[in-house]
């Protein structure tokens, strides 16, 4: 019940394309779904987040859409570039706690 | 760059050895994490700290030892080491408990 399933494992767009990264949850307690972008020899940074008591996020390029029935949740990258080319990674966590679960990441490479 | 520097960026040490990885925040936050990251699996979390108490321990085996001393600083003692910790630890910080977490750049430990 703790776990997020994220597909696809790995990605490849070609540029100004879509790139649509899903992910599903099992635990309802769950309030607090964070995205997170890795580039290579760095950390993971926050990316855009969402709370559940709305069905969609959007900043700039990127687009956070909320299904809470399906227990779902996806990121779309609007008009990819190569400089969006990293690890992306999908958490959830609960209010009160510490701790977030995450996905195990999407490898996304945009071609030129 | 974020706020959480960690020191060293790179280790290489031997299955007798005993070192320490630093992670150092400018945030202000109050909580700080541990994190391990290995290629293909979730991130896992290792520790948590909130105002220098340790209030999560996910189990991990007792040759890391983490110490608070303050809440801006977080060490991980390593000693006695297997080859299979050879990962990315990273460490994160946040306001409080549920809110979103900041990365430092993380350590990448090879165990020999």
């Amino acid at each position: 019940q703790q776990q997020v399933k994220q597909s696809p494992q790995s990605l490849i767009v070609q540029k100004g394309g879509i790139s649509i990264i899903n992910c599903a949850y099992e635990n309802t307690a769950f309030d607090y779904f964070p995205w997170y972008q890795q580039f290579p020899g760095k950390g993971p940074a926050l990316l855009i987040a969402i709370r559940p008591d709305v069905s969609e996020k959007k900043e700039g390029r990127f687009t956070i859409s909320f299904n809470k029935s399906a227990k779902q949740f996806s990121l779309h990258i609007m008009d990819s570039q190569p400089g969006d080319s990293a690890t992306y990674f999908c958490a959830a966590s609960r209010t009160g706690t510490y701790k977030y679960i995450f996905g195990t990441g999407t490898r996304l490479k945009v071609l030129a | 760059e974020t706020g959480v520097t960690q020191t060293p960026r790179h280790l290489v040490m031997g299955m007798t050895n005993k070192k320490s990885l630093k992670c150092e925040q400018h945030l202000g936050h109050n909580a700080m994490y541990w994190y391990k990251q290995s290629a293909k699996k979730p991130l896992e979390l290792m520790f948590v700290y909130s105002l220098e108490e340790r209030v999560e321990n996910n189990s991990v085996p007792s040759r890391f030892s983490p110490e608070c001393p303050n809440s801006s600083h977080l060490f991980l003692h390593l000693h006695t080491l297997q080859p299979e910790d050879s990962a990315l630890y990273l460490c994160a910080s946040s306001p409080s408990g549920s809110e979103t977490q900041y990365f430092g750049p993380g350590t990448r430990l090879l165990v020999l």
